[in-house]
């Protein structure tokens, strides 16, 4: 079983539509949870960053975290054709800038105007 | 957010011959580094954390005498595949970790190598 289990996609929602995703994990020390979106043939870029439970929101993004279940949420309101992209969550155990991440595999995601 | 380039985006190289590539923090100082490896639809397979000064740490099953890793300053570690072959094929993506409030990493935009 992988540390940080996320559903692979697609996932295709109509433009305006809201857009949930989700990681499930299993070791419980992790307190720093990312999201990072990828386009095709380009780096990750950061999207969210949260630390223990609690929500989260910028823009039209919002990150949950539930550490009581292991489980991280993205949702994407009034989505665009922009939006169209791989989500990747990521998470460590310590803020320490050398620490390592932990990837779930990416959902893949399309909005269709 | 702060700003990591590669170089180069994209290299066609012969079997047998070695390819470096760049990886610059342009904005911030960058004590770590990390060198990831991306399979087309599938996340990234971390390869190696690099320190500034200091060897590498390599994961499980990376060679580390096939990928060498430098990291000679505080905003510049460079990735060499030696000796390459078509099976080395890959996007390689590196980050870059901040010594801020939190360790948030940024992202490379990616160097896709292809070996002939």
């Amino acid at each position: 079983q992988k540390e940080v289990e996320q559903d692979p996609g697609p996932l295709s929602v109509p433009e305006g539509a809201i857009v949930s995703l989700n990681c499930t994990y299993s070791n419980s020390a992790f307190q720093y949870f990312m999201w990072y979106r990828q386009y095709s043939r380009k780096g990750p870029e950061l999207l969210m960053y949260t630390y223990s439970s609690g929500n989260k929101e910028d823009g039209r993004f919002t990150a949950q975290v539930d550490k009581s279940s292991k489980y991280i949420s993205l949702f994407i309101r009034d989505s665009q054709p922009s939006d169209s992209a791989t989500y990747l969550c990521a998470m460590s155990a310590s803020k320490a800038a050398g620490n390592k991440l932990t990837f779930g595999g990416g959902t893949r995601v399309l909005v269709k105007p | 957010g702060a700003v990591v380039s590669q170089h180069p985006s994209w290299v066609i190289c012969k079997s047998g011959t070695s390819v470096k590539i760049e990886c610059r923090s342009l904005d911030f100082q960058a004590t770590t580094m990390f060198w990831y490896r991306q399979f087309p639809k599938q996340s990234l397979m971390l390869m190696a954390t690099s320190n500034e000064g200091s060897k590498a740490t390599y994961e499980q099953g990376v060679e580390k005498d096939k990928f060498l890793i430098n990291h000679a300053s505080l905003t510049l570690s460079t990735l060499t595949v030696t000796s390459a072959h078509p099976e080395d094929s890959s996007f390689y993506i590196c980050s870059a970790g901040t010594s801020g409030k939190y360790n948030e990493q940024f992202f490379g935009p990616g160097t896709r190598l292809t070996v002939l």
